[in-house]
């Protein structure tokens, strides 16, 4: 149980071209999914925190304008980067928490991740 | 600022091999502390989750502890086998929401 699928799993495309991430709970419902961002072997930094019907929270640093998340439904939330250059290449990774649970203390299920690259 | 910290960065052992992986955190007001598996390119595994409130979690030949006041963590792996070779997370969750990922260790075991 408590699958996360992410689409697409990689990406490769010019610089200035927008790509749209999904993020999809298959088999719970999640009213908080989260992105991050790694970088060759560093850490993960949490982006943005994504809430159904409402707008995502971004953490410090993190372009809005840049990185539009939309959670429209309890099992998807989209990250899409817009014009996207050479910088933004990068793996994204998605998770989501159960609602059932509900608590801040239970564990955050991960997509596979989605490997960016912009030529 | 929660800072998470991993030692060591690599590591290789022989298959078979018992080992013990570190993980440190700089505040002890945490919700839980949860260690993962990354394979190459690839998202996260989750393999034990501690909670606050608890000393350690087992799974299968994994053994993870806990030591809040000291800002502590380990991963002990038992009998290591090849499939085990992958970089091992540790994050620790704080607040509602965040998760302060440490930058892992890379794990080799050699057949």
């Amino acid at each position: 149980g408590a699958v996360v699928s992410q689409h697409p799993s990689r990406v490769i495309c010019k610089s200035g071209t927008s790509v749209k991430i999904e993020c999809r709970s298959l088999d719970f419902q999640a009213t908080t999914m989260f992105w991050y961002r790694q970088f060759p072997k560093k850490s993960l930094m949490l982006m943005a925190t994504s809430n159904e019907g409402s707008k995502a929270t971004y953490e410090q640093g993190v372009e809005k304008d840049k990185f539009l998340i939309n959670h429209a439904s309890l099992t998807l939330s989209t990250l899409t980067v817009t014009s996207a250059h050479p910088e933004d290449s990068s793996f994204y990774i998605c998770s989501a928490r159960d609602r059932a649970t509900g608590v801040s203390n239970q564990p955050q299920h991960f997509g596979d991740g989605t490997r960016l690259s912009i030529l | 600022k929660q800072e998470v910290t991993q030692i060591p960065a690599a590591l290789s052992v022989p298959e078979g091999e018992n080992l013990v992986l570190n993980c440190s955190f700089t505040d002890s007001a945490i919700y839980n502390l949860q260690w993962f598996r990354q394979d190459p390119g690839k998202g996260l595994t989750s393999l034990l989750l501690i909670q606050s409130s608890q000393r350690e979690q087992t799974s299968g030949r994994l053994n993870a502890s806990l030591d809040k006041s000291s800002g502590r963590s380990t991963l002990y792996i038992a009998a290591s086998q090849p499939g085990d070779s992958a970089t091992y997370l540790c994050a620790v969750g704080v607040g509602a929401n965040n998760l302060f990922f440490g930058t892992g260790t890379r794990l080799t075991v050699i057949p």
